[in-house]
């Protein structure tokens, strides 16, 4: 069984700091990895993809990747209230089903 | 472009009935993945559709079932409803099987009483 582990939380941050997530998984031949967020009573949202290691950076977001650890993480820089919610990691090996980490709650505190 | 659509958005089914739900994918994407998600679980996968056949499965038993049409719209089929059946159901869809970046529908939200 292919596993996708987070930290469930719930991770607590003031407003204006960094959240760090952070995302293993046990497939070495996994290749793609995705971070969706998901607000309460709501659907996943893509918000980062990344498919080499390194960085990759999108506005206030982070995504780290290292194949040779298994570990993918998520950075949020000044952190906003409305970033609280769920935050979702998830990897695929090309052509296979998609495996999804069961979520690490973030709460943004004012 | 308009979002992955699904339709009901709620119901509620008594055990032991079937229910069928719908999913359109973004205009021009041609893969549709379902998912169940419970609190317990997060998010499990159910089975993926490309090009009308179904490319993979996750472990649910058959009273699970779906399909794809020619317009890649897709539909799921549950039988004989259990009580932990009750769950919200996600449809994701991507360009293709070369493009993974999934997105998600709003879900049904399926009541089983």
């Amino acid at each position: 069984q292919k596993e996708v582990e987070q930290n469930s939380g719930p991770l607590s941050v003031p407003e204006g700091a960094i959240a760090s997530l952070n995302c293993t998984y046990s497939d070495r031949g996994s290749q793609s990895f995705f971070w969706y967020r998901q607000y309460s009573g709501k659907s996943p949202e893509l918000i980062m993809s990344i498919y080499s290691n390194g960085d990759k950076e999108d506005g206030r977001f982070t995504a780290q990747l290292n194949k040779a650890s298994q570990y993918v993480s998520l950075l949020i820089r000044d952190s906003q209230p409305s970033d609280s919610a769920t935050y979702l990691c998830a990897v695929n090996e090309d052509g296979n089903q998609f495996y999804f980490g069961t979520g690490t709650s973030l709460t943004v505190i004012p | 472009k308009a979002g992955v659509t699904q339709t009901p958005r709620y119901l509620i089914k008594t055990r032991g009935q079937q229910v069928t739900l719908s999913c359109s994918p973004i205009s021009g994407h041609r893969s549709v993945s379902w998912y169940q998600q419970t609190p317990g679980q997060g998010l499990q996968f159910l089975f993926e559709y490309f090009s009308e056949t179904q490319r993979n499965k996750g472990n649910f038993p058959g009273r699970f079932s779906g399909r794809q049409f020619s317009n890649s719209r897709s539909e799921m089929n549950v039988s004989t409803l259990e009580l932990g059946d009750s769950a919200l159901y996600l449809c994701a869809s991507s360009l293709d099987r070369g493009h993974r970046e999934q997105y998600f529908g709003p879900g049904t939200r399926l009541t089983v009483t």
